[in-house]
């Protein structure tokens, strides 16, 4: 299976920072990654695809990057709503694996 | 505008069977795999598995002797069976809905259930 580490797995901000996520794999999948939001109580919520692509709807402030076995998430200027937790997918390797996740806290 | 509604049985005991569905309403059936995504309390994501609307599935090996997806493609519906639940099956259930093509994202969920199991 591909293993993806996210790092940190968790992170303190305040509104308006410059928030950088990084998710590694185990192996190469090009840029077959995918990145999620998720708030307690609430299902994920997709937030970029093959690793740079932004889901329509998801605010311009959400960027990623990335190919291979290295990729980012980057919020540019965090906002109040974007307190959550974020998960990396593999999208095209059977079985289909998610990072272990990066809560951003609040400073 | 699609959504995703699923029900099944909520508490279970250890050597159970879990019985989901989920159905979509308001968009194509067709051209999608049908997902199911699990996640522990306070822990991550586990795919499941999934079904197209012709009934081919791919599974989680670690969970391929339990789990069985189905379709019913006059309702709209896709379903989960997992055998011998123990507690270490405790979780919340989402179905969603993946891309056809040769890789997989996840645009649309439901609300997930919560399924514990527990003598």
């Amino acid at each position: 299976d591909i293993q993806l580490t996210q790092s940190p797995s968790f992170l303190s901000a305040s509104v308006g920072d410059r928030v950088t996520i990084t998710c590694r794999a185990s192996q190469g999948i090009s840029n077959y990654l995918a990145w999620y939001q998720q708030k307690p109580g609430k299902a994920p919520n997709l937030l970029i695809y093959v690793a740079s692509t932004l889901q329509s709807g998801v605010p311009s402030r959400f960027s990623g990057s990335g190919s291979g076995t290295e990729f980012t998430l980057t919020i540019s200027g965090l906002q109040p709503e974007d307190f959550a937790t974020y998960y990396c997918q593999q999208l095209n390797i059977y079985p289909l694996t998610f990072g272990g996740g990066t809560k951003v806290e609040i400073k | 505008q699609v959504q995703l509604q699923q029900w099944g049985a909520g508490l279970l005991k250890p050597s159970e069977t879990l019985s989901l569905t989920c159905a979509v309403y308001g968009g194509s059936f067709s051209n999608y795999y049908w997902t199911w995504i699990r996640q522990p309390p306070g822990k991550g994501l586990e795919w499941i598995g999934e079904i197209n609307h012709s009934g081919g599935t791919n599974y989680n090996p670690s969970l391929k002797s339990r789990v069985t997806i189905s379709v019913d493609t006059s309702k709209n519906q896709f379903s989960l069976n997992l055998s011998s639940m123990t507690a270490a099956d405790t979780a919340v259930y989402y179905c969603a809905r993946g891309n056809s093509g040769t890789y997989r994202f996840f645009d649309l969920w439901g609300q997930g259930t919560l399924v514990p199991v527990s003598s």
